[in-house]
């Protein structure tokens, strides 16, 4: 039963367009997300997050927004850059299960084409 | 920021070995630190937590007697893979925290195991 869902294994992205990542959840409890970016044979590096009290938060060209009601949010990159090709992995977290447990999705695999 | 350094990054051993892996904060004291795993193409799926000081928790799954892990200080967690299989290869990544409000957890960048 996967509590964190990334549909798209996969995106593709023109360069200088925004880029689109979705993610769903399932347990109602989770009150804390995050996105984290992950090159191959790298440990994940930390993006942005939002609290479940928020419905939006910036940093930069990165945009995650929260949907409570459906219980999906997105992360958006604009305008995407090459760099930004990695595996992004949306995160939750539970108030009470301790320190961040986090609950990972399986990726979306973002290339950027020049 | 938080680093965490994980060692070593990549490591062959033949099975029936044990192999040990090192995760330390380098700047920040862990009160929590926790191990995952990754499969290729898959999450990464948490393995066990562990507060400096107390025993492990183990997710559902994970064998404990297999997956020794160690948090003796608050800037290292050990974990050792026990006489090792084949299909105990993958990517084993660790994470710290330093406190019980929400902040990002640090990872390390990873071990990869192969046992032949």
């Amino acid at each position: 039963d996967q509590q964190v869902k990334q549909n798209s294994p996969s995106l593709s992205v023109q360069e200088g367009r925004i880029s689109i990542l979705n993610c769903d959840y399932t347990n109602s409890m989770f009150d804390y997300f995050l996105w984290y970016k992950k090159y191959p044979a790298e440990g994940p590096t930390f993006l942005i997050s939002i609290s479940s009290i928020k419905d939006k938060n910036e940093d930069g060209r990165f945009t995650v927004f929260l949907n409570k009601s459906a219980k999906h949010l997105s992360l958006h990159i604009v305008p995407s850059q090459p760099g930004d090709s990695a595996v992004y992995f949306c995160a939750a977290s539970a108030a009470g299960a301790g320190s961040y447990q986090l609950t990972f999705g399986k990726g979306t695999k973002l290339s950027v084409i020049p | 920021g938080a680093v965490v350094s994980q060692h070593p990054s990549w490591v062959i051993c033949k099975s029936g070995t044990s192999v040990k892996i090192e995760c330390r904060s380098l700047d920040f004291q862990a009160t929590t630190m926790f191990w995952y795993r990754q499969f290729p193409k898959q999450s990464l799926m948490l393995m066990a937590t562990s507060n400096e000081g107390s025993k492990a928790t183990y997710e559902q799954g994970v064998e404990k007697d297999k997956f020794l892990i160690n948090h003796a200080s608050l800037t290292l967690s050990t974990l050792t893979v026990t006489s090792a299989h084949p299909e105990d290869s993958s990517f084993y990544i660790c994470s710290a925290s330093g406190d019980r409000t929400h902040s990002p957890l640090h990872f390390g960048n990873g071990t990869r195991l192969t046992v032949t």
